[in-house]
């Protein structure tokens, strides 16, 4: 069965360091999204991308964060000077055309210290 | 705020029980999702049920969808120890953004 990859299983990074997660997505898919969820939280949309370009975004995904499918099957998080409270478990997932579920990548723990 | 909210927040049965969970959310809704989610792993899919469906089944599994109490709720029939996890269920309003409630944790004791 088709799987959403992601990389590293488990990063940790200075505070203030930039990071970036790495995510591959099923192949056919179009739709992409990345959600958080810090420690005993809930799951927290974060972004989501489609045709290139942001399609929506939360109010957490501030100037810090940016999406990037930069070779067309990579798509990227980069948080840009890590916070403390950016510690928790990121999750990419795609979606098909026509398809309303996604299918989540095992997801990244980020750490920062 | 159009966050789903499972209850109960914990549930601990006897393997071979049948589960159930709820979920309540607030405005109306294009379909609600139900995931699994086993301790500090990914999020599984399970089961997506539309406005305009009541009941759907996949396998042990059977959600029901009320909209006009706004609620759902999720049975897992025969419950087997691995079946022991947490589940969400998720509402998505319009677009693709899906909001997450806090989850029911699921034991199921063998």
């Amino acid at each position: 069965e088709p799987e959403v990859t992601q990389t590293p299983s488990h990063q940790v990074t200075q505070m203030g360091q930039e990071v970036i997660l790495r995510c591959v997505p099923i192949s056919n898919h179009l739709y992409f999204y990345w959600y958080r969820q810090i420690l005993g939280q809930k799951v927290e949309f974060l972004v989501s991308f489609y045709n290139n370009e942001i399609s929506e975004k939360s109010e957490i995904f501030d100037d810090q964060f940016s999406v990037e499918r930069p070779d067309g099957s990579n798509f990227t998080l980069k948080i840009r000077s890590t916070k403390l409270e950016d510690s928790a478990m990121y999750f990419c997932a795609s979606g098909g055309q026509g398809h309303y579920g996604y299918t989540f990548g095992s997801g990244t723990r980020l750490t920062v210290v | 705020s159009q966050q789903g909210e499972e209850d109960p927040q914990a549930l601990s049965i006897q393997e071979g029980e049948n589960a159930t969970m709820n979920c309540s959310y607030k405005t109306s809704i294009n379909n609600l999702q139900w995931y699994r989610q086993n301790s500090g792993r990914g999020l599984v899919h399970l089961i997506l049920i539309r406005s305009n469906e009541r009941e759907k089944h996949s396998g042990r599994l059977r959600v029901t969808l009320d909209t006009s109490k706004k609620s759902s709720s999720l049975l897992i029939t025969a419950s087997r120890a691995a079946d022991t996890a947490s589940y969400f269920c998720a509402t998505a309003r319009t677009g693709n953004q899906f909001y997450f409630g806090t989850g029911t944790s699921l034991t199921v004791i063998p």
